[in-house]
């Protein structure tokens, strides 16, 4: 597709579970970003890729928390032992170059919606 | 570590009057990237404009323009001619020419009345 896409849009799970988002960027961007939102508030770092490698881990909130990338590609982030305050929406963004351009634009997905009863 | 302000968490404009977004932030680098951002409620960000720190003219997209005061570490937006399409979240964004992440600030809300 065009932009980056994320699955799925909306996820509900009970606490203690664990939940797997997904994000395609777009083809070609070396570099993908993970952000949390929460309601009303700004955009929350949480890891960075260059190509497979992750680079910048510092801002996974803890340890139940943790991403891959597989051919430079498809990320997905993994909550595990999901915790009422892991609600949220959770965005993936991807540049062409990341870190060697900083100046690069960041396209964003639509994110997914996480909530958790 | 840098820092990010939004003073103003929610604005209003009426439309095709013009508004400013102010942004204030934190940092003892020297080159950096300034970014706003929107997001309208569809959840989709779209960059609006960026400014290189060493660069001091200020940037321009159409009727968007910013106003990068450096020393102040100040960098405002503003929305001339605003129509009800530009109601939407508001962020600015800031990025080192060393790290590999952005910080956001908490946006600010434009609402655009008819």
């Amino acid at each position: 597709g065009a932009g980056v896409s994320q699955s799925p849009s909306n996820k509900v799970t009970e606490k203690g579970k664990d939940v797997e988002l997904r994000c395609d960027p777009i083809s070609g961007h070396t570099a993908l970003y993970w952000y949390r939102q929460s309601l009303g508030q700004g955009l929350e770092f949480l890891i960075y890729f260059q190509g497979n490698s992750a680079p910048d881990k510092s801002g996974l909130p803890s340890d139940r928390f943790s991403a891959e990338r597989t051919g430079g590609s498809v990320s997905t982030l993994t909550i595990q032992r999901t915790q009422q305050e892991d609600s949220a929406v959770y965005l993936c963004a991807s540049s062409l170059a990341g870190g060697t351009t900083p100046g690069d634009e960041q396209f964003f997905g639509p994110g997914t919606r996480l909530t958790v009863l | 570590a840098q820092t990010v302000t939004q003073s103003q968490p929610e604005m209003s404009v009426q439309e095709a009057e013009t508004v400013t977004l102010s942004c204030t932030y934190d940092t003892s680098e020297s080159d950096y990237y300034l970014f706003w951002y929107k997001q309208p409620p569809s959840r989709q960000m779209i960059l609006v404009i960026r400014q290189e720190a060493y660069k001091q003219q200020n940037a321009t997209e159409n009727r968007f323009s910013v106003n990068f005061q450096k020393a102040a570490k100040s960098f405002s937006l503003k929305i001339s001619d605003s129509q009800l399409g530009d109601a939407a979240m508001y962020f600015c964004a800031y990025r080192s020419v060393y790290g590999q992440n952005f910080v956001f600030g908490p946006g600010t809300r434009l609402s655009v009345l008819p």
